[in-house]
């Protein structure tokens, strides 16, 4: 019942391009987060959108969601070889207390 | 430092030998949960906890159990761990339940069983 799949399962990018992430999922949501994980490490939380909002912004992520299609990207502009690492996006419940993870983006970006 | 601690960090033991990893936050956060990650698979929820004496099943609850006596720790526990648990577990915690619900995760056991 695992409600994230990413897409593509892994990206080689050279240094200052962007990189775009997908992440797809199944039912109704309260928000829906990105983390990053450097190999093997703690997951560390990126970015929260929530169900009504559109878009958002931090720094060099940008996050839009669109609800109808249940779909949401993450943009990382100029990229730089310290992005390299998994991205994973996580949704929750409408409820809020139980999550669900997708399988993850691997980003290489190449110095 | 805010921060969520697991023990061990790694752990090789055999088939049906009893564990317990630790998990701790010192954030006093009232939302706890363990995740496993497999590859291929991502993170898949075991076991939350929306406060103390609450817990309930995630996705793959099956094979564990955990207890929420204390609202900073939240052990996971293997009866008779098997194989197929070998994996890298994650605790995290959350403020509360709700829509920033932002997790902060420890740093990860990585559980070989034989």
């Amino acid at each position: 019942s695992q409600q994230g799949e990413e897409d593509p399962q892994a990206l080689s990018i050279q240094e200052g391009e962007n990189a775009t992430m997908n992440c797809s999922y199944k039912t109704s949501i309260n928000n829906l987060q990105w983390y990053r994980q450097n190999s093997g490490r703690g997951l560390v939380h990126l970015i929260l959108i929530r169900s009504n909002e559109r878009e958002k912004h931090s720094g060099r992520l940008r996050v839009t969601l669109d609800t109808s299609k249940k779909s949401s990207s993450l943009l990382i502009t100029a990229s730089r070889a310290a992005d390299t690492a998994s991205y994973f996006c996580a949704t929750d419940t409408h409820t809020g207390n139980q999550f669900y993870f997708g399988t993850g983006t691997s980003l290489t970006v190449i110095p | 430092e805010a921060q969520v601690t697991q023990n061990p960090r790694y752990l090789i033991t055999v088939t049906g030998k009893k564990l317990t990893v630790t998990c701790s936050q010192n954030m006093n956060h009232e939302y706890m949960s363990w995740y496993r990650q497999d590859p291929g698979l991502g993170l898949r929820q075991i076991y939350y906890s929306m406060n103390v004496e609450v817990t309930d099943k995630g996705d793959v609850p099956e094979g564990y159990k955990v207890s929420r006596k204390e609202k900073r720790n939240f052990p996971l526990i293997l009866e008779s761990p098997s194989p197929n648990q070998t994996s890298l577990y994650f605790c995290a915690s959350t403020p509360s339940v709700g829509p920033d619900n932002e997790q902060f995760f420890g740093p990860g056991t990585r559980l070989t069983v034989l």
